[in-house]
C-alpha cells in the first residue's frame, strides 16, 4: 500500500494556467507538507498543515494556495503558472515532526 | 536551526561500509541529528536520527561524537541501490513545526 501518494506524477501546462496537485497519506499522520525541488536539486519547504491548520507558510507567492479538506489530504493549487514554477513538488507527512515520509513527487513543467 | 557541512560526493565499493561524515559545530543542546536520502527521481527517505547516543536500525548506524559537533552515517554493506544523495539535518523535534532544512547533501556513488 502506498503511504503517501501524489497525483499527477507529471504535469505539463502553459504559462498563465491554473493547476492543482493532490496528495493523500494513509499513515494516520497529523501533519502534512509541501516541498519544492528546483532544477538545481535544492529541496525547500513551502507549507505545512497540522490537523488541517496551516503552521508553516514560507515565503511563497500567493499564487500558491494549499488546501487541506481533512488531515489525510493536502492539495496544492497554483494560479497563473509561470516558467519559474517548473520543478518537482513533493508532499510529505509525519507524526513525529522530523520523521517525514515523502511522496513520489510531481514533476511540473510550465511552457 | 544549526547548519551542517557535508562533502559534496563520495564513492564506495559495493559490499563495503559507506561512512558519510557531517559537521554540525553550531548544534545546540536540544537539537537532534537526522539523516535522509534521496534516490534518483524519488522522494526523500528518512533513515535515522539521534541526540547524543549512537543509534542503529535496519538501514544504518549513526555515530555522534561526544561533543556532538559532528556525526557519521554508516551503511554497513553498501549496495548499488544505496547510490543516492544523503542529507544530514539538525533540528529540534519538540515545539517544532517540522521544518526540515535540506542542504546540498553528499552524493554517494556505490560502484560494483
Amino acid at each position: 500500500d502506498t503511504a503517501v501518494s501524489q497525483t499527477p506524477k507529471y504535469l505539463v501546462t502553459q504559462m498563465g494556467n491554473d493547476k492543482s496537485i493532490k496528495c493523500e497519506q494513509n499513515l494516520g499522520h497529523d501533519t502534512m507538507y509541501w516541498y519544492k525541488q528546483d532544477s538545481k536539486k535544492f529541496l525547500k519547504i513551502m507549507f505545512s498543515y497540522n490537523n488541517k491548520e496551516l503552521i508553516i507558510n514560507e515565503t511563497v507567492p500567493n499564487r500558491f494556495s494549499p488546501k487541506s479538506p481533512d488531515k489525510a489530504h493536502l492539495n496544492l493549487h497554483i494560479n497563473s503558472l509561470e516558467l519559474g514554477d517548473s520543478a518537482v513538488y513533493f508532499c510529505a507527512s509525519s507524526q513525529e515532526k522530523n520523521e517525514q515520509y515523502f511522496g513520489p513527487g510531481t514533476r511540473l513543467t510550465v511552457t | 536551526d544549526a547548519k551542517t557541512t557535508q562533502p559534496p560526493s563520495m564513492d564506495c565499493a559495493e559490499g563495503r561500509a559507506a561512512n558519510l561524515p557531517c559537521n554540525h559545530s553550531t548544534i545546540s543542546g536540544n537539537e537532534y541529528v537526522y539523516w535522509y536520502r534521496q534516490i534518483h527521481s524519488q522522494g526523500p527517505q528518512y533513515i535515522i536520527h539521534g541526540l547524543k547516543n549512537n543509534e542503529t536500525n535496519e538501514m544504518a548506524s549513526l555515530i555522534i561524537t561526544e561533543d556532538r559537533k559532528s556525526s557519521t552515517l554508516i551503511l554497513p554493506h553498501a549496495t548499488l541501490r544505496d547510490t543516492a544523495v544523503y542529507y544530514c539535518i539538525v533540528s529540534r523535534p519538540w515545539g517544532n513545526t517540522g521544518k526540515l532544512i535540506f542542504g546540498q547533501g553528499t552524493t554517494l556513488q556505490v560502484k560494483p
